[in-house]
């Protein structure tokens, strides 16, 4: 079956990197996405990588995909207050497929 | 632009209340699909439609029921709510033609059944 695990917590001081780490299952996921959601608000798209990438670089943000070990993780550069948020990991099993997503992982930055 | 809307924002049901939740887009997206979210457990999906006329369950369908008579309307049904259904209610959208999957949100609709 499918199922998608993150860490539910990190805690960074403002400038300094977040890493966020993803694991998943199926791998026949075409595409990896990251998902931000705000307090009070629904969720936006960060980026996403095609299954056959290693990494996908976009401003601040880098993803990285390990698909032998499945594994999946977000790094932030220079990590801002507003970066406080809760970011999820989601996979596409097959093209036109609903999402799978992991639990999320609440990053909170500290002045 | 509007996106994907969902009304209302806030609702207080009583064990055994009915009500629709309701979610529009005007992006002419074939596919739409209801989630909830609960702490720690990510979203999962209830229902899933991929054109006017065409649904199908999710993962957790059980106590909604789901019809799309129309592109851009797609609302979600509580025939007699329970206390398990407080949740956050998450309409999304998306092309049907795009590989990508990349799926716009609506806001949510918190829910609490008393």
């Amino acid at each position: 079956g499918e199922d998608v695990e993150q860490s539910l917590f990190l805690s960074v001081r403002e400038g300094d990197s977040s890493v966020i780490n993803c694991t998943y299952t199926d791998s026949s996921s075409t595409y990896l996405y990251w998902y931000k959601q705000e307090p009070g608000a629904g969720l936006q798209l960060l980026t996403y990588i095609f299954s056959n990438m290693d990494m996908k670089q976009d401003q601040r943000l880098t993803v990285l995909l390990n698909k032998k070990d499945k594994h999946l993780s977000l790094r932030i550069a220079d990590t801002q207050t507003g970066d406080s948020a809760i970011y999820f990991c989601a996979e596409s099993p097959k093209a036109g497929n609903m999402l799978t997503f992991g639990g999320g992982t609440r990053l909170m930055v500290k002045p | 632009n509007a996106g994907v809307t969902q009304t209302p924002k806030f609702q207080v049901l009583k064990t055994g209340q009915s009500m629709t939740l309701q979610c529009a887009q005007d992006m002419n997206h074939e596919y739409m699909s209801w989630y909830r979210q609960d702490p720690g457990m990510g979203l999962r999906l209830i229902h899933y439609s991929v054109g006017a006329g065409i649904t199908d369950q999710g993962e957790v369908p059980n106590g909604y029921n789901v019809s799309r008579s129309t592109t851009e309307d797609f609302p979600l049904r509580l025939l007699s709510a329970a206390p398990s259904q407080t949740s956050v209610y998450f309409c999304a959208s998306r092309p049907g033609t795009e590989l990508k999957n990349i799926q716009y949100f609506g806001a949510g609709t918190r829910l609490s059944v008393l």
